[in-house]
């Protein structure tokens, strides 16, 4: 089955600066790679996603990629702010047939004022 | 368009009984999947049901059991809790084919005393 392996476990970063969260997935076959952010006490919510027919992907403060040779994707957060402290986890799945994700362990993002 | 919501928020339960959490997905998606979320086992993959059928399961013991109804709506039971049975349980509802994305619930919290 798929393994998705993701790191860091854990990264503090001074407001206004980036933050790269790294990811890679075992599965040739997998296509979708979805990012989630889970605030305290919430589910995880959907913040960006990239299919396999696609190297990059941006939405306003926020970028993925993603390197199918290598099988690996990251995310890109740029100019944090607060508000984006939360953990963050990828995941990795066929879009195909019977769809099934598999998550990395999460990244506990603290985003320092 | 109302997002994926779970019933109870909350709920304690004593070693030895079972529990029943609800799901209610997105509007017009077929597919729901359950999680478990731990703090040392991170999002666990329980079951996907698409049309009334489970069509994916992940490495739980047949304790955990599921079903789905016609209106696409999910539920999950717990039989003989256990302490380790305490945990976050996630659904999420998904859409199908190319446009496949996966929505989180806020969860039922589940506390096994």
């Amino acid at each position: 089955g798929e393994n998705v392996e993701q790191h860091p476990s854990t990264l503090s970063v001074q407001e206004g600066d980036s933050a790269v969260i790294k990811c890679t997935y075992s599965d040739s076959a997998s296509n979708y790679f979805p990012w989630y952010k889970q605030e305290l006490g919430k589910g995880p919510q959907l913040i960006i996603d990239i299919r396999s027919n696609v190297g990059e992907k941006k939405d306003q403060r926020i970028a993925v990629t993603l390197n199918k040779t290598a099988k690996h994707f990251s995310l890109h957060i740029t100019e944090t702010q607060p508000e984006d402290s939360a953990v963050y986890f990828c995941a990795a799945g066929d879009s195909g047939g019977y769809q099934k994700v598999t998550f990395g362990t999460g990244t506990k993002l603290q985003v320092i004022p | 368009k109302a997002g994926v919501t779970q019933t109870p928020r909350y709920l304690i339960k004593t070693r030895g009984q079972q529990v029943t959490l609800s799901c209610s997905p997105i509007s017009g998606h077929r597919s729901v999947s359950w999680y478990q979320q731990t703090p040392g086992q991170g999002l666990q993959f329980l079951f996907e049901y698409f049309s009334e059928t489970q069509r994916n399961k992940g490495n739980f013991p047949g304790r955990f059991s599921g079903r789905q109804f016609s209106n696409s709506r999910s539920e999950m039971n717990v039989s003989t809790l256990e302490l380790g049975d305490s945990a976050l349980y996630l659904c999420a509802s998904s859409s199908q084919g190319e446009t496949y994305e996966q929505y989180f619930g806020p969860g039922t919290r589940l506390t096994v005393t």
